[in-house]
């Protein structure tokens, strides 16, 4: 159990608000993930962090943006949301044992009207 | 680019054994993952192939062929906690990342 949480776990927000999404991790793991999950898509990745302020665009990040200033936070912030962005958004860390296994959080539920 | 492709959904009898197989074709390779989601939750982890052959822990068993592009995921003794979503993901050269499959639903039925 990696020790990772998310907040919130749920929201619903209206389309054109700007949203940000927590990710908190105590296992001080230099990789951090975020992805959607969609039924009938699995697991997408929208960003991808390899340490702090080191962040690079995964293959679904346009209208998503991310930081991180401190190893154990990852931001993901929805810049202007819209309804396709309603989804199930999971953080995940990956330390560098073997064959960097990825450790996932709770989720957020996101609903956007 | 990664293409992973396994069954959408498959159905098995508690105390059975059932096979979740995956293909993949990729540009690049550093493994396969295999994990359990249950309805609701976060993926875990269960199995990591690099070379070829079997991986057995327990019940839950993981093979590789990368001649083939080919894995699979053994689960014997089936149990009804079993019921979830198994992800084949494969993972990539760089940063640690990994390209999942779309995932196969398993229900056990009494």
């Amino acid at each position: 159990d990696a020790g990772i949480t998310q907040s919130p776990r749920h929201k619903v927000t209206e389309t054109g608000t700007p949203v940000t999404l927590r990710c908190h991790q105590t296992e001080n793991h230099r990789y951090m993930y975020w992805y959607r999950q969609d039924p009938g898509h699995g697991l997408r990745l929208i960003h991808y962090s390899y340490g702090v302020k080191d962040t690079d665009k995964g293959e679904v990040s346009d209208g998503y943006s991310v930081s991180r200033s401190k190893t154990e936070d990852f931001l993901l912030t929805l810049e202007s949301a819209t309804s396709s962005q309603t989804s199930v958004y999971f953080c995940a860390t990956g330390g560098e044992g073997v064959g960097y296994e990825q450790y996932f959080g709770p989720g957020t539920r996101l609903t956007v009207t | 680019g990664q293409n992973i492709d396994q069954p959408t959904e498959m159905t098995a009898t508690e105390g059975a054994i059932v096979q979740i197989n995956c293909t993949y074709q990729t540009s690049g390779f550093n493994g396969l993952f295999w994990y359990q989601q249950h309805a609701g939750e976060a993926p875990t982890f269960l199995s990591y192939n690099v070379l070829d052959g079997l991986e057995e822990k327990g019940r839950f068993s993981s093979f590789l062929s990368r001649s083939k592009g080919y894995s699979y995921l053994l689960l014997k003794e089936l149990q009804m906690k079993d019921s979830a979503s198994y992800l084949c993901a494969v993972a990539a050269r760089s940063a640690g990342k990994s390209t999942f499959g779309d995932g196969t639903t398993l229900t056990v039925k009494p």
